[in-house]
């Protein structure tokens, strides 16, 4: 079965920083994959997506992620991060078929230090 | 832009009583989605619907029904509310696979 795994529940990172998310799946075939941010209080927008093509994609923000077949993972770096980026980060497959179903990875929580 | 509203930011309600979580999308969306999110878990499906008049079953479906009588709206009812459904649920609705719009949810508590 299709699965996401964000394996960091929280990060603390200071402002100015680097910064980098993990993001692993389990999937059979070539998997959809996006990032989508929750900032307190509001509904999740998206960061960025991967559907084929250059395995480094660009998001909104200032974020990118890397998509590495050999290592199932999709990661999202930014190379300094501003106190606004302190919100939740979700991680999430396409799951097979036509549907447009999402799974979604449990979530990292980043915070961001003065 | 396109606009996923919830009716309700906050919602409590009692245990057994029948709860109707209601949500409109204005961009002639096809697709139509309810999860609830919880922490540690992420989000996790619920129901979706594909067309008017048409659902399948998510993840957990247990203890939920959706309606889909319109295209711009797609309601999620808890039959008999439990104090495990309380939760954060958000309804999203999507053109193209995986390119979601969000409500900003609906938190709801059961007591």
């Amino acid at each position: 079965a299709q699965s996401v795994t964000q394996p960091d529940i929280h990060i603390t990172v200071s402002e100015g920083a680097s910064l980098e998310l993990r993001c692993n799946y389990s999937y059979g075939a070539t998997p959809y994959l996006f990032w989508y941010v929750q900032s307190p209080g509001q509904g999740l927008q998206l960061l960025l997506k991967y559907f084929s093509g250059d395995t480094l994609v660009q998001g909104i923000k200032g974020f990118e992620a890397e998509f590495k077949r050999s290592q199932s993972s999709f990661n999202l770096r930014k190379p300094s991060v501003h106190w606004s980026d302190a919100a939740e980060y979700f991680c999430a497959v396409g799951a097979p078929g036509n549907t447009g179903k999402l799974i979604f990875g449990q979530g990292t929580t980043l915070q961001v230090k003065p | 832009d396109v606009k996923v509203t919830q009716s309700s930011r906050y919602l409590v309600k009692r245990t057994g009583e029948k709860v109707f979580l209601e949500c409109v999308q204005d961009m002639d969306h096809e697709n139509m989605f309810w999860y609830r999110q919880d922490p540690g878990l992420g989000l996790r499906l619920i129901y979706f619907s594909y067309d008017v008049k048409m659902k399948e079953k998510g993840d957990i479906p247990e203890g939920y029904s959706v309606s889909r009588e319109k295209k711009e709206r797609f309601s999620l009812i808890l039959e008999s509310a439990s104090t495990n459904q309380t939760s954060m649920y958000l309804c999203a609705s999507s053109l193209f696979r995986g390119l979601y719009t969000f409500g900003s949810g609906t938190r709801l508590t059961v007591v």
